[in-house]
């Protein structure tokens, strides 16, 4: 196991709603990154947050944001949900700064926009 | 921005033969190249890895090798066992930010 882990792990939404992703990265990881995998697809890069601050993001609309906590846990925010929006959500913890460590990921959070 | 290209998408292999995925990224300052393995419902987890000033790395039954120049690198497993059968990805980052992942190769292991 990672150590990274992620709630919820299934939940359901309607169009329109908003949701909170919540993730607790690996002892002493303080970079988060979360990505969405759609069904069939590689992860896509949503953003990445150091020291609390959005380090690099990825081309995803303002809709999708983000949070990092001193104990450098993290939550990713969507607004508005579309049905597009249905994907495992992965949060993805490394090692000392954005500058060049492996990341790890924890199990995921499955979303299902109906 | 980078682009990763992975292929096959799919590919079948006997038990005992050996598999090679190979991917290519468009971003030369890319330098870190990691490879994952996610089996049905479950999280990616990584298998092994490579940095550009390497040129090939061996881990068991598994290696991985790197063209800088050609900006090339593949995932080549020896001695197939029913429970490499996953999807593999890999994926090319600069310095560990911002991984761009491929598509993804389902591979099959065949009894």
């Amino acid at each position: 196991e990672t150590g990274v882990t992620q709630s919820p792990t299934h939940l359901i939404k309607t169009r329109g709603q908003q949701v909170t992703l919540r993730c607790s990265s690996q002892s002493g990881h303080n970079t988060v990154s979360w990505y969405q995998q759609a069904l069939g697809q590689g992860p896509q890069f949503i953003f990445q947050y150091y020291r609390e601050e959005e380090n690099g993001r990825g081309n995803f609309p303002p809709r999708f944001s983000g949070l990092q906590f001193p104990n450098y846990s993290s939550e990713l925010n969507v607004n508005a949900l579309e049905l597009d929006d249905s994907a495992l959500y992965l949060c993805a913890s490394s090692l000392g700064g954005p500058s060049g460590n492996t990341i790890y990921f924890g199990e995921g959070s499955w979303l299902t926009v109906v | 921005g980078e682009n990763v290209e992975q292929h096959p998408s799919t590919l079948s292999v006997q038990e005992g033969d050996s598999a090679v995925i190979k991917c290519t990224y468009s971003d030369s300052a890319s330098n870190y190249f990691p490879w994952y393995k996610q089996e049905l419902g479950k999280r990616p987890q990584l298998i092994i890895d490579i940095r550009s000033n390497v040129g090939e790395k061996k881990d068991q039954r598994i290696a991985v090798t790197l063209n800088k120049t050609a900006k090339h690198f593949s995932l080549h497993i020896t001695e197939t066992q029913p429970e490499d059968s996953a999807v593999y990805f890999c994926a090319a980052s600069i310095y560990g930010q911002n991984f761009v992942f491929g598509p993804g190769t389902r591979l099959s292991v065949l009894p």
